[in-house]
């Protein structure tokens, strides 16, 4: 079956440190997607960062990077310099080729960022 | 450019009534995807347009609900004789294309700002 998980229900970090929020998956098609999204308050699906399983490297997006361990089947964000307005919900999210593109999703992890 | 965007933005409406919601995707963008947020169930997958091929409606729920595409852009989701269950969140996403043979980046999918349906 394909999953998502993401252990951590919510998260605190102190502003300007950074945070890494965990994200484990579970496929075996060899080609698939990972994406992290972002919710604030409002409710928007926010894009962040997207990983394809063939990549070399670990993508990354200004304050965003993702820790790609494919042997491990992980996917961590890791947020830099934290924010208050990084507080928000975030979802790991997978897409497989072979499975019309729709995106899995993770249960979301709640980070609260602390003055 | 602009967004995907979706009305309405709220929608209450009395048990047993039709409801319809509208997704207007990112201008040149083939793909077109319906997901469902509530409480209980997280984010679920509904049902995946892709130009003019048949749609992927392997997530809906139940027969009452339904959607279309008309002219490859517009979408809209009908809900017929709503349950209280059917109170969620409904979410439209559209994506560049759909790469079926390998995952890439023009797969991302990108949201709009969600109807809110409540059943009462």
């Amino acid at each position: 079956a394909q999953k998502i998980t993401q252990t951590q229900p919510g998260m605190f970090v102190q502003e300007k440190e950074a945070v890494t929020l965990d994200c484990t998956y579970d496929t075996s098609d060899p080609s698939y997607g990972l994406f992290w999204y972002k919710q604030p308050s409002s409710g928007e699906m926010i894009f962040l960062i997207y990983q394809g399983s063939y990549d070399q490297q670990n993508a990354t997006e200004g304050r965003y990077s993702l820790n790609f361990q494919k042997a491990r089947k992980s996917a961590n964000l890791v947020i830099s310099a934290s924010q208050l307005g990084d507080s928000a919900m975030y979802f790991c999210a997978m897409v497989r080729p072979s499975n019309t593109g729709k995106l899995i999703f993770g249960q979301g992890t709640t980070l609260q960022v602390k003055p | 450019g602009a967004g995907v965007s979706q009305s309405p933005s709220n929608k209450v409406t009395e048990k047993g009534k039709d409801v319809e919601l509208r997704c207007d995707p990112i201008s040149g963008h083939t793909a077109l995807y319906w997901y469902r947020q509530s409480l209980g169930q997280g984010l679920e997958f509904l049902i995946y347009f892709q130009g003019n091929s048949a749609p992927d409606k392997s997530g809906l729920p139940s027969d009452r609900f339904s959607a279309e595409r008309t002219g490859g852009s517009v979408s809209t989701l009908t809900i017929q004789r709503t349950q209280q269950e059917d109170s969620a969140v409904y979410l439209c996403a559209s994506s560049l294309v759909f790469s079926s043979g390998s995952a890439s980046g023009t797969d991302t999918q990108y949201f709009g700002p969600g109807t809110r349906l409540t059943v009462l």
